[in-house]
């Protein structure tokens, strides 16, 4: 059965305080690595696809990786407005999504 | 560009009422999901639309649940009767999961 996990569960950073997020997959057949933000009382917000090993993409403060087994986003000097839920999905059949990472970053 | 709309956003219901969510995906988008976000949890996958047709429904509860994609544009989602653990946020999103509606919250009492 296909599953996505996410560590940790939540994360408090201070402000500018760099950190990763982890994604841990097992997804059959995997043809893509999504990651998504989530404010509260929203739907999940695009950030990145990532496609195959060695992938990566940037926006603004946030760079996602790939690898085989795991996916990092990692957000460089945060600021409190990156606060928020990053959730991972993984689609092989079907989208398979992660539990999230909530993220607070304290001024 | 308009979004992925719904509606409504929020609903209260008593366990065993039924109830109905409507989804308005970006024009010209053939394809349309469906997702269930219990509190703390990642999306789940309910049902996902190929204009009219199914693609895949394995994770829909069908004894309560049903969908119906019309013309290949809106997409209305009922459940009938009501559960207390159907208490969850409604996703509706299109195009390869790359854009989601605001979601319905649905509380069943």
């Amino acid at each position: 059965e296909d599953q996505v996990t996410q560590s940790p569960e939540a994360l408090r950073l201070q402000e500018g305080e760099s950190s990763s997020l982890n994604c841990s997959y097992t997804v059959s057949g995997l043809r893509g690595l999504f990651w998504y933000r989530q404010d509260p009382g929203k739907g999940p917000e695009f950030l990145f696809t990532l496609y195959s090993a060695g992938e990566e993409k940037e926006k603004e403060r946030l760079k996602a990786t790939l690898t085989k087994k795991e996916s990092f986003l990692h957000i460089t000097a945060p600021k409190p407005e990156d606060s928020a839920t990053y959730l991972c999905a993984g689609t092989g059949q079907n989208f398979v999504f992660g539990p999230g990472t909530r993220l607070s970053v304290l001024p | 560009e308009a979004g992925v709309a719904q509606s409504p956003r929020y609903k209260i219901i008593e366990k065993r009422q039924s109830v109905a969510f409507w989804c308005n995906p970006i024009s010209g988008h053939a394809t349309l999901y469906w997702y269930q976000q219990i509190l703390g949890q990642g999306p789940k996958l309910l049902i996902q639309f190929q204009n009219n047709g199914v693609v895949d429904d394995s994770q829909l509860p069908k004894d309560r649940f049903s969908a119906e994609r019309l013309k290949g544009v809106d997409s209305t989602l009922k459940i009938q009767p009501a559960k207390l653990e159907d208490s969850a946020v409604y996703l509706c999103a299109s195009v390869n999961t790359q854009y989601f509606g605001p979601g319905t919250r649905l509380t069943v009492l």
